[in-house]
C-alpha cells in the first residue's frame, strides 16, 4: 500500500511565486490534514478536511488554501510565497478521530 | 485550552539502558493521547495511542506508555535502548470539542543512543 503520497519532495520558490503541494491517500480515509513543521516548534495545523467537499482552517491558515474534491486528494495551495513559508510540510490522514494519523514523507519548501 | 509539554528537547541514553521520554498534557475533557516517532527526513509514524480502557498501552518497537490521569502524564518508555531508536519523538493530544477534533503536538524530544 502506498499510504499517503506527497509531491514534490523538495522545492525552491522565489518570493511572490505560487505552487501547489500535492497529497493523495489510498486508504479511503475521511480525515485529511496539512501541517507545517519548523525546528523546535512541533507541528502546526494549517487546514483539515473531514470529507470530500468539506474543509476548515487550522491554527496557521494565512497564505494557504486547500480543496477536497475527492476522498483521495487534498492539495495545498500557496499563493504569493513569502520567506516565512519556508518549512517542511506534511500531509496526513486518519479514518476517524479515534485513530492516529498516517503521515506522508513531507515536502521541504524553501522560499528565497 | 489544551496543551502538550515534552520535558527535554534532547535526551541521551546508553545502548541497553532504559528510555524514558516525558509528556504532560492539559485538557478539560478526557483526551486521546498519541506518541509518534520521526526518523531523519521522514514523516511521523504512529508508535502507540491511548483512547479508552487499559491505561498501559503497548506500541511498536518495544515501546509502551502509561496514561496517568492524576498526573496528566503519558510518558513513553522502553526497557532497553537500541541504536535504531535514535530519532525524534512527538507526543500529541486530541480532544473532541463540540465535534471539532483538535490535535496539539508537543515540540518533540530528540533521542540519542550512545554505543
Amino acid at each position: 500500500n502506498a499510504g499517503v503520497t506527497q509531491t514534490p519532495k523538495f522545492r525552491i520558490l522565489k518570493i511572490g511565486q505560487s505552487m501547489t503541494l500535492q497529497c493523495t491517500q489510498d486508504m479511503n480515509h475521511n480525515y485529511m490534514y496539512w501541517y507545517r513543521q519548523d525546528p523546535g516548534m512541533g507541528l502546526k495545523l494549517i487546514y483539515y478536511s473531514v470529507g470530500a467537499g468539506i474543509t476548515d482552517k487550522g491554527e496557521v491558515p494565512n497564505g494557504y488554501n486547500v480543496s477536497r474534491s475527492t476522498t483521495e486528494d487534498f492539495p495545498l495551495r500557496l499563493e504569493l510565497a513569502a520567506p516565512s513559508q519556508t518549512s517542511v510540510y506534511f500531509c496526513a490522514s486518519s479514518p476517524s478521530y479515534r485513530e492516529g494519523y498516517t503521515f506522508g514523507s513531507g515536502t521541504r519548501l524553501t522560499v528565497v | 485550552a489544551q496543551s502538550v509539554t515534552q520535558l527535554g528537547s534532547h535526551v541521551s541514553v546508553s545502548e541497553g539502558a532504559l528510555v524514558l521520554l516525558r509528556c504532560n498534557y492539559s485538557s478539560s475533557v478526557p483526551p486521546y493521547l498519541f506518541w509518534y516517532v520521526q526518523y531523519p527526513n521522514q514523516g511521523l509514524q504512529l508508535l502507540l495511542k491511548y483512547t479508552t480502557g487499559a491505561t498501559l498501552v503497548k506500541g511498536i518497537n518495544g515501546f509502551e506508555a502509561e496514561f496517568k490521569k492524576s498526573e496528566t502524564s503519558f510518558h513513553l518508555t522502553k526497557p532497553s535502548a537500541h541504536m535504531s531508536d535514535a530519532a525524534e519523538y512527538f507526543c500529541a493530544v486530541r480532544i473532541n470539542s463540540g465535534g471539532y477534533q483538535k490535535v496539539t503536538f508537543g515540540t518533540g524530544t530528540k533521542l540519542q543512543v550512545i554505543p
